[in-house]
């Protein structure tokens, strides 16, 4: 079953603006991981919060994560037509051995 | 840079076809691991390897096999290719255990016809 589900799973927002993505998942996690995906390439790490992290930023980044409610947010400030990707966030789960990807949210960042 | 390079960006096979997919890391990573993606259900893991000559299943193994015998080579095999084997296969790559930040290879489309 999937344990990371991100939400929405297709984002349209204007040059600027910020965009908020959404991620839940089911089980205890070690730590928890936003991936970004360019059209038909591979996966590039963004950043890395672990569980007991409650937020973190790099760069126009900002991550959010609530153990309580088992959920992470992805915040890209004054995003860039260049932002355009999927975004996907992955668990590393307690025993430290598996990352499980939730199906991803498509962004599209309109000029 | 760590690179992650996979032997084909599109691969176009016909069905019962023994297909291979080669992946090479350049960074010593002992981790290695093969995923599938397709629309709506993300990336789904189907082998991994923390060492030279070691593999364990991942969530969806059935009709695939691995190898390992260097440690920064990984290759998934179709042993009898099948068109619900089309897909998107991402490579991807760590150091020790899994608690890292995975590099990830390019990805090969492949088409079973």
């Amino acid at each position: 079953s999937q344990q990371g589900e991100e939400d929405p799973q297709a984002l349209s927002i204007q040059e600027g603006e910020n965009a908020t993505m959404n991620c839940s998942y089911k089980t205890s996690i070690n730590n928890l991981q936003w991936y970004r995906q360019n059209s038909g390439r591979g996966l590039v790490h963004l950043i890395l919060i672990r569980s007991n992290e409650r937020e973190k930023h790099s760069g126009r980044l900002r991550v959010t994560l609530d153990t309580s409610k088992k959920s992470s947010s992805l915040l890209i400030t004054a995003s860039r037509a260049a932002d355009t990707a999927s975004y996907f966030c992955a668990t590393l789960d307690n025993y430290g051995q598996n990352f499980v990807f939730g199906p991803g949210t498509r962004l599209s960042v309109l000029p | 840079d760590v690179k992650v390079t996979q032997s084909s960006r599109y691969l176009v096979k016909r069905t019962g076809e023994k297909v291979f997919l080669e992946c090479v890391q350049d960074m010593d990573h002992e981790n290695m691991f093969w995923y599938r993606q397709d629309p709506g259900l993300g990336l789904r893991l189907i082998y991994f390897s923390y060492d030279v000559k070691m593999k364990e299943k991942g969530d969806i193994p059935e009709g695939y096999s691995v190898s390992r015998e260097k440690k920064e080579r990984f290759s998934l095999i179709l042993e009898s290719a099948s068109t619900n084997q089309t897909s998107m296969y991402l490579c991807a790559s760590t150091f020790e255990g899994a608690v890292d930040e995975q590099y990830f290879g390019p990805g090969t489309r492949l088409t079973v016809t």
